[in-house]
């Protein structure tokens, strides 16, 4: 079970970048997906996530009309579009998986699988 | 929801006891999670449903808590638990962390 980022880099503020994941070692189809970033030197932030056909997600405020998330099932592939990039867009960006836990008959969300993370630097 | 985790640093002895708190600025039941990030790494899930260890995951640790107040407890803390610790809520969208908790050994 592997999740491989790809896409980062260093833009201009106001320019745009498409961040992917690809999946491998388990049916990519069955789960939702998450983006998740990192500042340099701050904590974990959640960023957006999408269902398991990609027909329903959520953001976070900050990205909410700026970035799209997205997934192609038959490539096992994730996708961010991030428009309109800022400076506080920088950050390390990670992919994980979403689990359904079941516990006392009831579901929770959980990232149990984790990629190594593609690095956005926002910089005039 | 806010997330507050304190303290945001400890320090403490190999084989002492440590506990982690995270409030949530509203009910969210049992739906928080803690994830553990060493240094350099990716995060890792330790616990879910507030008090459920993830397959793998050392019974040292263990979690506690429900509405808004929760705790990870490291019941003997070992070199290899140096790591920041979030909580997760997922009660609700957009799913929130706590800023962090760094463990050092001293």
């Amino acid at each position: 079970v592997e999740l491989v980022e790809s896409g980062g880099g260093l833009v201009h503020p106001g320019t745009s970048l498409r961040l992917s994941c690809a999946a491998s070692g388990f049916t990519f189809s069955d789960y939702w997906m998450t983006w998740v970033r990192q500042a340099p030197g701050k904590g974990l932030e959640w960023v957006a996530n999408i269902k398991e056909d990609g027909g329903r997600f959520s953001y976070v405020d900050s990205v909410e009309g700026r970035f799209t998330i997205s997934r192609d099932n038959a490539k096992n592939s994730l996708y961010l579009q991030m428009n309109s990039l800022r400076a506080e867009d920088t950050a390390l960006y990670y992919c994980a998986r979403d689990l359904n836990a079941e516990y006392n008959n009831d579901w929770y969300d959980t990232n149990d699988v984790w990629g190594q993370g593609t690095m956005v630097i926002v910089s005039s | 929801i806010q997330m507050t985790q304190s303290p945001s640093s400890l320090s403490a002895f190999v084989g002492d006891r440590v506990t982690i708190t995270c409030r949530a600025s509203q009910g969210i039941r049992i739906d928080l999670g803690w994830y553990q990030q060493r240094p350099g790494k990716a995060p890792k899930l330790l616990i879910y449903a507030a008090s459920k260890l993830q397959s793998g995951v050392p019974s040292r640790f263990s979690g506690s808590g429900s509405g808004t107040y929760f705790t990870l407890t490291i019941s003997s803390l070992q070199p290899e638990d140096i790591a920041t610790y979030y909580c997760l809520q997922d009660f609700n969208y957009p799913r929130t962390f706590g800023q962090g908790t760094k463990v050092e050994i001293k």
